[in-house]
């Protein structure tokens, strides 16, 4: 099956620092990909949609100055979380998809933890 | 817009039991429809999906749903529980088409089996 990466796998940093999650599709070219968060004991929450060499879609409620998203090609697409605080500590997840006819294909998620 | 409901937050099992996760969807359009498993602290494991091809999915571990258009329902179930089976499982609904294709789930069941 395909398989999407993402890196790294957990991070700690201190607040006010701006950390970068990279989102990788290892084995087809991806040209949307999706930016979930994911609070203790919730559900995924849909951040954005990136398409390749297109600005991102946010959605409501989601800061696109604080989360910034860039999908520079057809395997990769980064989320820097800018000014990071310890309310924006969670679990980030990306899935990536080839087109509208198959599912997307979900990283393992990264663990970020501000303090 | 598409959006799913799991009906219960938590489900109580005993090890042998039948496993019955409820799922209703909302879409315009039919649908494609995913059930997800997640256990502590890691990424989503994709178990089954319907893609408007037979109603009946069988996924891995045992576990199959069924998709009834008359219902809006996407129920998971399993004929008997394992211990390995305890985990958070999310239904997730995917659009097609020009209704966009981002993956939006439910609220997550948590899943507990007993000895």
């Amino acid at each position: 099956g395909a398989v999407v990466s993402q890196h790294p796998s957990w991070v700690i940093c201190k607040s006010g620092t701006s950390v970068k999650i990279e989102c990788r599709s290892l084995d087809f070219q991806a040209t949307t990909m999706f930016w979930y968060r994911q609070f203790p004991k919730q559900s995924l929450m849909l951040m954005a949609t990136s398409n390749e060499g297109s600005k991102a879609t946010y959605e409501q409620g989601v800061e696109k100055d604080k989360f910034l998203i860039n999908h520079a090609s057809l395997t990769l697409s980064t989320l820097t979380v800018t000014s990071a605080h310890p309310e924006d500590s969670s679990f980030y997840i990306c899935s990536a998809a080839w087109d509208m006819n198959t599912e997307a294909f979900f990283g393992q998620g990264t663990r970020l933890t501000v303090v | 817009a598409q959006s799913v409901t799991q009906l219960g937050s938590h489900v109580s099992v005993s090890e042998g039991a039948l496993v019955l996760l409820r799922c209703n969807y909302s879409s315009s359009v039919p649908p494609y429809l995913f059930w997800y498993v997640q256990y502590p602290n890691q990424g989503l494991q994709l178990l089954l999906k319907y893609t408007s091809a037979a109603t009946l999915v069988k996924g891995i571990n045992g576990f199959e749903a069924e998709f009834k258009k008359s219902e809006t329902s996407f129920h998971l179930t399993k004929p008997s529980a394992h211990m390995s089976d305890a985990a958070e499982y999310f239904c997730a609904v995917r659009g097609v088409g020009t209704g966009g294709f981002k993956t939006i789930f439910g609220a997550g069941t948590r899943l507990f089996v007993k000895a």
